[in-house]
C-alpha cells in the first residue's frame, strides 16, 4: 500500500503561521484522495479538523485551513495558540476501499 | 446524541482471537460506510478496515485473512473480529464513521484497548 507523508515534527512560536504538509511516496496528493486532517491530544480520542480538503469541521476556528500546495494537501495554522499543541495525522483515500494514514505530524507551540 | 462506543478489549495470547463492537447511537451503522482504526502504543493511527452500506468490505494488508469485519442491524452495533492475533496488533482500537455525503472521518469512538501477550 501506498505511504502518506508528513513531518514529523514541526515548532511554531505563539501568534505564529505554520503549514503541515501530507504527500505520496509516488505520485501527487489531489482533491480526489478526500483528504482530512486529525488532530490527537495524548491520551484522546482523534478528531477531524479539516474534511474534503478544505472544509473545517464544526468549531473548528478559521485560523486553520486546508488546501492543496503543489503535490501535498496542507494544513496551515494562523496566530497559533498553546491548545494547538497536538499531533496532527492526514487521511487519503487511496481508492479500491483503501485509506492510508501519514505517520503524523507532533506540533510543539513554543 | 450521536455516538459510538467501543468495547471488547482486553488481554489476549498470542494466536488468540477477540472480538470487538462499537455501538452506534443516533444514526444507522447498516446505512453508512463504518471503519476501524488502531493506535500501537506511541505509533501513530492505522486505518484497519471498511464496511460499506453495502455490505461489502475492505481491510489494510497487515489485517487481511485474520480480521473480519460485520454489524448487526437489530442492535446498530459494527464488529471486528480479530483471529491469530499477534504482538503487533496491539492498539487501541477505534471505530468511526465515514460521511459519504462530506467526505469525511466525522465520528469517531473513544477506543478500546487490546493487548496480545503471554
Amino acid at each position: 500500500q501506498a505511504v502518506v507523508t508528513q513531518e514529523p515534527s514541526f515548532s511554531v512560536s505563539p501568534g505564529g503561521t505554520v503549514t503541515l504538509t501530507c504527500g505520496l511516496s509516488s505520485g501527487s496528493v489531489s482533491t480526489t484522495h478526500y483528504p482530512n486532517w486529525i488532530q490527537q491530544t495524548p491520551g484522546q480520542a482523534p478528531r477531524t479538523l479539516m474534511y474534503n480538503t478544505n472544509t473545517r469541521s464544526s468549531g473548528v476556528p478559521d485560523r486553520f485551513s486546508g488546501s492543496i500546495l503543489g503535490s501535498k494537501a496542507a494544513l496551515a495554522i494562523t496566530g497559533a495558540q498553546a491548545d494547538d499543541e497536538s499531533d496532527y495525522y492526514c487521511v487519503l483515500y487511496m481508492g479500491s476501499g483503501v485509506w492510508v494514514f501519514g505517520g503524523g505530524t507532533k506540533l510543539t507551540v513554543l | 446524541e450521536v455516538q459510538l462506543v467501543e468495547t471488547g478489549g482486553g488481554l489476549i495470547q498470542p494466536g488468540g482471537s477477540l472480538r470487538l463492537s462499537c455501538a452506534a447511537s443516533g444514526f444507522t451503522v447498516r446505512n453508512n460506510y463504518m471503519n476501524w482504526v488502531r493506535q500501537a502504543p506511541g505509533k501513530g493511527l492505522e486505518w484497519v478496515s471498511i464496511i460499506y452500506d453495502g455490505g461489502n468490505t475492505h481491510y489494510a494488508d497487515s489485517v487481511k485473512g485474520r480480521f473480519t469485519v460485520s454489524r448487526d442491524s437489530s442492535t446498530n452495533t459494527l464488529f471486528l473480529q480479530m483471529n491469530s492475533l499477534i504482538a503487533d496488533d496491539t492498539a487501541v482500537y477505534y471505530c468511526a464513521r465515514w460521511s459519504m455525503g462530506q467526505r469525511a472521518f466525522d465520528i469517531w469512538g473513544q477506543g478500546t484497548i487490546v493487548t496480545v501477550s503471554s
